[in-house]
């Protein structure tokens, strides 16, 4: 059974840093990874989207990298801003016909001004 | 485009009442999703839909019916609501996962469900 972890569970960082978010799963054979935004109280965001053949993908400040023998993924935030404050969410899709995701329980973020 | 959309955004139920929620989106996504979010155990999904007319069961299905009737629209029904469904229910979709970058889902805001 596919299980994904996030760790750390909360992340405090102080404006301008530079920060990596941590995401691992069991089983390697997967279609593709997303990393999501959640704000407080909101539905979730879409913020890169990771295919099993691609080692990374890019959005202005934001790089995720992919590493599926390990069973690993991370997501580089650049220069930090109060703005970035919010829960991430990796989830991987197994792949076939469902797009069925697995979901980490996230990483609460909070940048202090 | 309005995307994603569900209603109600806040319910408070006592044990046993029956609801639907309904999700919507305009995007001619053939795919559509409903999960629960719960505090540490992430979100799961309760049942999904690839098509008009055909649903199907997810990780957490017993106590939620589902129909899609039309292709717009997911809806999930609670016909005898337990102190355990308490938590958030989100609504996804996405396009057919065989087209090229078809697999990124789109959430609704969600809606908070307390049974009572």
């Amino acid at each position: 059974k596919q299980e994904v972890t996030q760790i750390p569970a909360a992340l405090s960082v102080p404006e301008g840093e530079n920060l990596v978010l941590n995401c691992s799963f069991t089983d390697s054979a997967i279609y593709n990874l997303q990393w999501f935004r959640q704000d407080p109280g909101k539905g979730l965001t879409s913020l890169l989207l990771i295919q099993s053949s691609q080692r990374e993908q890019t959005s202005g400040r934001l790089n995720a990298s992919l590493d599926k023998s390990s069973g690993r993924s991370t997501l580089y935030i650049a220069a930090s801003q109060p703005g970035d404050s919010a829960t991430y969410l990796c989830a991987v899709e197994k792949g076939g016909a469902t797009n069925k995701l697995i979901f980490g329980t996230g990483t609460l973020l909070a940048v202090q001004p | 485009n309005a995307g994603v959309t569900q209603t109600p955004k806040f319910r408070v139920l006592k044990t046993g009442q029956s609801m639907t929620l309904l999700c919507a989106q305009d995007m001619n996504h053939e795919y559509m999703y409903w999960y629960r979010q719960d505090p540490g155990m992430g979100l799961r999904l309760i049942h999904y839909s690839v098509g008009e007319g055909t649903t199907a069961k997810g990780e957490v299905p017993d106590g939620y019916n589902v129909s899609r009737l039309k292709k717009q629209n997911f809806l999930l029904g609670l016909e005898s609501a337990a102190p355990s469904q308490t938590s958030v229910y989100f609504c996804a979709s996405s396009r057919n996962s065989f087209l090229a970058g078809g697999n990124e889902q789109f959430f609704g805001p969600g809606t908070r469900l307390t049974v009572l």
